[in-house]
């Protein structure tokens, strides 16, 4: 079955250290995205890729960071940099960057900082 | 810029009712609209999309949207719940692209449905 992974699906980090949250797809979709979501906040983009090699930040970029070296795999990394960063993260996927293509979503990762 | 405004963060209702989940944009260009729905702890699922054509258009699991242009809404609609609807639903916009423009969804706040007996 095609679709996207993520993991794990709870991540526990103290205060002060960086964590990596995995996404893969295997629907050889193009672009790739990560939003986060808190409680009455809807979702937020965090990141996206277009291609491989190439992102760009979205509204909430600070004290993220991202790569794109496979086209099937799209890291986020959470700093130290970011102050509240407990919440529900999704990344999701699509054909291309263009804005009439659905979106396809992970099940998600929930980030609690202790 | 683009916004999107979930006026309801919960509408419950009966099983069997008839629901509408509202939703407004504003963009000062033309836009594409999505609605979402999100079951506990899970990713998002596309109900449905205007993207041109009919105003009225169909999605799954019984729902519909209408698109209007002068009041800048997409309201989803179902003539009768079920139990296995509550979720939150969220409605999306991104804006028809410029060239060299990157694309982007926002979304809005939410809808939480809660169906009941």
């Amino acid at each position: 079955d095609g679709g996207i992974t993520q993991s794990p699906k709870y991540l526990f980090r103290k205060e002060g250290q960086n964590v990596t949250l995995s996404c893969e797809q295997n629907l050889n979709h193009d672009a790739m995205y990560w939003y986060r979501q808190d409680p009455g906040q809807g979702l937020r983009l965090i990141y996206y890729s277009q291609i491989v090699n190439d992102f760009q930040k979205g509204d909430i970029a600070e004290g993220y960071s991202v790569s794109r070296e496979k086209k099937e795999s799209f890291p986020l990394t959470v700093t130290s940099a970011q102050k509240n960063p407990t919440a529900f993260y999704l990344c999701a996927s699509s054909e291309q960057g263009g804005s009439y293509n659905e979106q396809f979503f992970g099940p998600g990762t929930r980030l609690t900082v202790l | 810029a683009q916004s999107v405004t979930q006026l309801d963060s919960q509408v419950p209702v009966f099983e069997e009712a008839p629901v509408e989940l509202r939703c407004n944009y504003s963009s000062s260009v033309s836009v594409y609209l999505f609605w979402y729905v999100q079951y506990p702890n899970q990713g998002l699922q596309l109900l449905l999309k205007y993207l041109s054509g009919s105003t009225l258009v169909k999605g799954i699991n019984g729902f519909e949207a209408e698109f209007n242009k002068s009041q800048t809404s997409f309201h989803l609609r179902k003539p009768s719940v079920h139990i296995s609807d509550t979720a939150e639903y969220f409605c999306a916009v991104s804006q028809r692209p410029d060239t060299g423009t990157a694309s982007k969804l926002t979304f809005g706040t939410g809808t939480r449905l809660q169906v009941t007996l």
